[in-house]
């Protein structure tokens, strides 16, 4: 259960302002992901980053950026321009390849936008 | 493009009772299913994968090809069986990222 670390638990902030939510993982995993969570409609995609120093959009990208300067280490940053920020943030991280490359997920953000 | 349906959001059924939780995929190729489970207060968490072709806890699922399904599964519902079930698909063709469905809340009552 545990090797990934998210921080905080919970955020809030004001709108216009950005915030970075912190992502940690101690497995040694080469592949890292952020998921955004919504009551019904699941699990959704932002940026994933296959190794470091090179991250790809997902399905939501627009008004988040991350950056992979370390292994362990892959940061979100919400920024104003996201218009519905107000959500639960899920990190993750797998090996790069492999049959069984499972996604293991962090306890999670909860961003509340005031 | 990739897509999960899991067309139930609430499946209510009493303890001993059997469940099935629906999952449906459209993706071209060939596709590699999973079903992630998150109990009250616990993180998401892998409950089994359709290459393995495994039992966990009870639960079976099997890929369907012709229906592109992959139903999850137990004869024999429990109450520590409550929590909120994902369906995803993995492509290996983007970075083996998951694409979910939008989960199904299963609540088995005593």
């Amino acid at each position: 259960d545990g090797g990934i670390t998210q921080s905080p638990k919970y955020l809030f902030r004001k709108e216009g302002q950005n915030v970075t939510l912190s992502c940690e993982q101690n497995l040694n995993h080469d592949a890292m992901y952020w998921y955004r969570q919504d009551p019904g409609q699941g699990l959704r995609l932002i940026y994933y980053s296959q190794i470091v120093n090179d991250f790809q959009k997902g399905d939501i990208a627009e008004g988040y950026s991350v950056s992979r300067e370390k292994k362990e280490s892959f940061p979100l940053t919400v920024t104003s321009a996201q218009k519905n920020p107000t959500a639960f943030y899920l990190c993750a991280s797998s090996p790069a390849s492999g049959a069984y490359n499972e996604q293991f997920f962090g306890p999670g953000t909860r961003l509340t936008v005031l | 493009a990739q897509r999960v349906t899991q067309p139930e959001k609430l499946l209510s059924v009493f303890k001993g009772a059997p469940v099935e939780l629906k999952c449906n995929y459209s993706y071209s190729g060939s596709p590699e299913l999973f079903w992630y489970v998150q109990y009250s207060r616990q993180r998401l968490q892998l409950l089994l994968r359709h290459i393995s072709r495994e039992s966990i806890k009870g639960f079976t699922a099997d890929l369907n090809k012709g229906e592109t399904s992959f139903h999850l599964k137990k004869p024999f519902a429990q109450e520590e069986d409550s929590a909120m079930y994902y369906c995803a698909l993995r492509s290996k063709a983007a970075g083996n990222k998951l694409t979910f469905g939008g989960g199904t809340r299963v609540l088995v009552k005593p």
